[in-house]
C-alpha cells in the first residue's frame, strides 16, 4: 500500500525554466509533508516542508503547495539550475506518532543547460 | 555541527554472517530513526528511538534485526544471519524540536550480501 505516490520517475526541464515536481498521499492522518534532494551515494538532504494548516511555503528558489483536498502537494523550483540535477523525494508525517517519515519513490530531476 | 555520521559506508558479506552498523546523530538530537532504501524506492522506515528508548518498530525489522541506542547517543544496528535480501542502503536519521518533523540524514551504509 503506497500511502505516498509521485508517479513522475522523471522530469527534464530547461535551465532557468520552472521545475515542478508532484506528489499524491491516500492517507488523511498526515498533517506534515517535506521534500528531500538525494544524490547518488548520498543520503536525503532536506529541502523545504509544509504543515497541513497552511497551503503555501516558500524558501528562495523552492516553494511546496499543499492542495489538502485533493491530498495533492507539488514543489517548484524556480529558476531551474544545473545543480538541481537530483532525486527528489516526497515525504508525509502524521501528528502524534512518532513523526515517522513515509516517502514516496522518488522523481529524478535533470535539469539541461 | 558535524551532521549525522553513519559507519561503515560499505559493507560487502557473505550470506549467514553477522553485520553491524554505527550512527552518530547530531549531539543535541534526542530522536534517532533507521531506514532502509532498496534501488527504485524511497526510504522505509524501520524503528525509531527516543533517548535510550525503542518506541516504535516496523513489521519490516524481522527477529534477525536488531538495534540498540544504550545512553540516547549513538546507535547501532545489527543483522545476524544475513541474506540477499538484505541489501541495500541503510539510512540514519535524527531531530528534536517537536515543533518541527524534518529529520537529517548521514550519507547511509551500503550493504551487499553476496
Amino acid at each position: 500500500d503506497q500511502q505516498v505516490k509521485q508517479n513522475s520517475p522523471s522530469l527534464s526541464v530547461q535551465e532557468g525554466r520552472i521545475s515542478i515536481l508532484n506528489c499524491d498521499y491516500t492517507n488523511s492522518m498526515f498533517d506534515y509533508f517535506l521534500w528531500y534532494k538525494k544524490y547518488p551515494a548520498e543520503g536525503p538532504t532536506f529541502l523545504i516542508s509544509i504543515s497541513s494548516i497552511k497551503d503555501k511555503n516558500e524558501d528562495g528558489r523552492f516553494t511546496v503547495f499543499l492542495n489538502k483536498s485533493a491530498k495533492h502537494l507539488s514543489l517548484h523550483i524556480v529558476p531551474s539550475q544545473p545543480g538541481d540535477s537530483a532525486v527528489y523525494f516526497c515525504a508525509a508525517s502524521a501528528l502524534f506518532g512518532n513523526e515517522k517519515l513515509t516517502f514516496g519513490t522518488g522523481t529524478r530531476l535533470t535539469i539541461i543547460p | 555541527d558535524t551532521g549525522v555520521s553513519q559507519d561503515p559506508r560499505h559493507k560487502i558479506t557473505k550470506r549467514g554472517q553477522n553485520v553491524t552498523f554505527r550512527c552518530d546523530p547530531i549531539s543535541e538530537h534526542n530522536r534517532l530513526y533507521w531506514y532502509r532504501q532498496t534501488l527504485g524506492q524511497g526510504p522505509e522506515f524501520l524503528t525509531y528511538f527516543q533517548n535510550e528508548a525503542q518506541l516504535e518498530k516496523s513489521r519490516l525489522l524481522s527477529d534477525r534485526f536488531s538495534a540498540e541506542r544504550p545512553k540516547g547517543s549513538f546507535s547501532t544496528l545489527e543483522i545476524q544471519r544475513t541474506e540477499q535480501g538484505d541489501s541495500a542502503m541503510y539510512l540514519c536519521a535524527s531531530s528534536f524540536n517537536r515543533d518541527s518533523y524534518e529529520q537529517y540524514f548521514g550519507p547511509g551504509t551500503r550493504l551487499t550480501v553476496t
